[in-house]
């Protein structure tokens, strides 16, 4: 079954203590991204991805890393994480940015 | 127009109701026009992407047209039922990036 796949879904956690959110794609897609999601402000895309090796900021990097070794994965990394980091977090993927996006089942994060 | 928006920002329609809602995206440099469906405690779904002016597309009771020259996108829904609840969101591709903007969204209720 074609997916996303993102882990944990939820996670309550304290301020400054790395974490990684992962997220995987079985359809061989190009473009992978990351999103948040706040109440009133809609999703914002944190960092994008063309392809292995490639990565680019999206609207809102700040706070937060990526990386693309492989081409199925594109972990999140909260180096330091902090309370205005809570949010909803999507990952997903297309095979181009032109084609419709398939997204996670979205991660929860929770930074006290 | 800097950002994508949407509106309204919300729509109560009655069972039977015919409705729109619109997108405003900068037109300068535009790529590609994305619309998500995205019901209450799921992920986001692919409705359409389209980038030709004067692009419409069709799916069963949805569909959508795009004016790249002036910046707007219609979403219409004939005949809403209540499945068809949930948030209606659109995202503008810039040529100039590969960035995904995405607007607010327009939240829909259909009242039985």
């Amino acid at each position: 079954e074609a997916q996303v796949t993102q882990n944990p879904r939820y996670l309550i956690t304290v301020t400054g203590k790395k974490l990684t959110v992962t997220c995987s794609q079985n359809m061989n897609h190009e473009y992978m991204s990351w999103y948040r999601q706040d109440p009133g402000l809609g999703l914002r895309q944190i960092y994008y991805s063309m392809n292995v090796e490639v990565t680019d900021k999206g609207d809102v990097p700040e706070g937060y890393k990526v990386s693309r070794k492989e081409k199925r994965n594109f972990p999140l990394i909260l180096e330091s994480p902090s309370p205005n980091q809570t949010s909803l977090y999507f990952c997903a993927s297309s095979l181009y940015p032109n084609q419709p996006q398939h997204f996670g089942d979205g991660t929860r994060l929770s930074i006290l | 127009i800097l950002n994508v928006e949407q509106s309204p920002q919300s729509l109560h329609v009655q069972e039977g109701d015919s409705t729109n809602f619109t997108c405003s995206f900068p037109s300068s440099n535009f790529y590609a026009l994305h619309w998500y469906r995205w019901e209450t405690a799921k992920s986001p779904e692919a409705l359409f992407v389209m980038t030709l002016n004067g692009d419409e597309k069709k799916k069963g009771r949805i569909s959508a047209t795009l004016n790249t020259k002036e910046g707007y996108s219609y979403l219409y829904i004939k005949g809403s039922q209540p499945e068809d609840s949930a948030t209606y969101l659109c995202a503008s591709l810039g040529g100039a990036t590969n960035k995904l903007i995405f607007g607010t969204g327009t939240l829909l209720a259909v009242q039985p």
